[in-house]
């Protein structure tokens, strides 16, 4: 069974602060995803990557930083955090190819405040 | 654009009754769309509950069932009986066949109870 871990789990934040957001997997899937959810809301794909040191915006990037140091692990960064990002941040990977199942982490519920 | 719409919640139900939950889904840049029915158990991430990639086909996992119907543009989740453990939250996806975008609906959460 695929493997995502994200850390930490529940994250309160000062406005204005930075913040990152950890996901780690242990399949070697070459896709890893940030998703966020806001009440109410669908699941919306803020960053991707498909390969090491490389990153692709997503449908809300604005705000956000992302960072694939290595196969295994992908960083989500506020480097200034608002109000408006409070929501639960989705990690997810899949492996290369047409038809494979992503795979999601816990989620990290992130507070502004 | 692309987007899913899925039935409010959250939705509360008897053990042994029959669930539906609506899904219905625009594809304006996506050729041939998948559908998806992902869960969310409380503490859990989300998990692929199943998935249809062919029009008119249906999928089936766990007692539910969805219908890929092109002509609706629906993919309603049904189960006949639902029973406790089916409580979660349960999220109607969209994408295509390279997934580097999955649009989800808002998901509905469901209680069953006993």
């Amino acid at each position: 069974e695929a493997a995502v871990t994200q850390s930490p789990r529940s994250k309160v934040a000062v406005t204005g602060g930075k913040v990152t957001l950890s996901c780690h997997q242990t399949n070697n899937h070459d896709y890893m995803y940030w998703y966020r959810q806001d009440t109410g809301h669908g699941l919306r794909l803020i960053h991707y990557s498909y390969v090491a040191d490389s990153t692709e915006k997503g449908d809300i990037p604005d705000g956000y930083k992302a960072s694939r140091p290595s196969q295994e692990n992908f960083s989500l960064i506020l480097e200034l955090a608002s109000l408006s990002q409070t929501a639960v941040y989705f990690c997810a990977s899949r492996r290369t190819g047409p038809n494979t199942e992503v795979f999601f982490g816990k989620g990290t519920r992130l507070t502004v405040v | 654009g692309d987007s899913v719409t899925q039935t409010e919640g959250p939705v509360t139900v008897s053990e042994s009754e029959s669930l539906i939950i609506n899904c219905t889904y625009s594809a304006t840049s996506i050729a041939y769309p998948n559908l998806f029915w992902y869960v969310r158990y409380p503490g859990e991430g989300l998990q692929l509950l199943l998935k249809v990639i062919t029009a008119g086909q249906k999928g089936s996992s766990r007692g539910f069932e969805a219908t890929y119907n092109k002509e609706t543009t629906s993919f309603h989740l049904q189960k006949a009986s639902v029973q406790e453990s089916d409580s979660a939250v349960y999220y109607c996806a969209l994408g295509e066949s390279n997934y580097n975008v999955l649009y989800f609906g808002s998901g509905t959460k469901l209680t069953v109870e006993p």
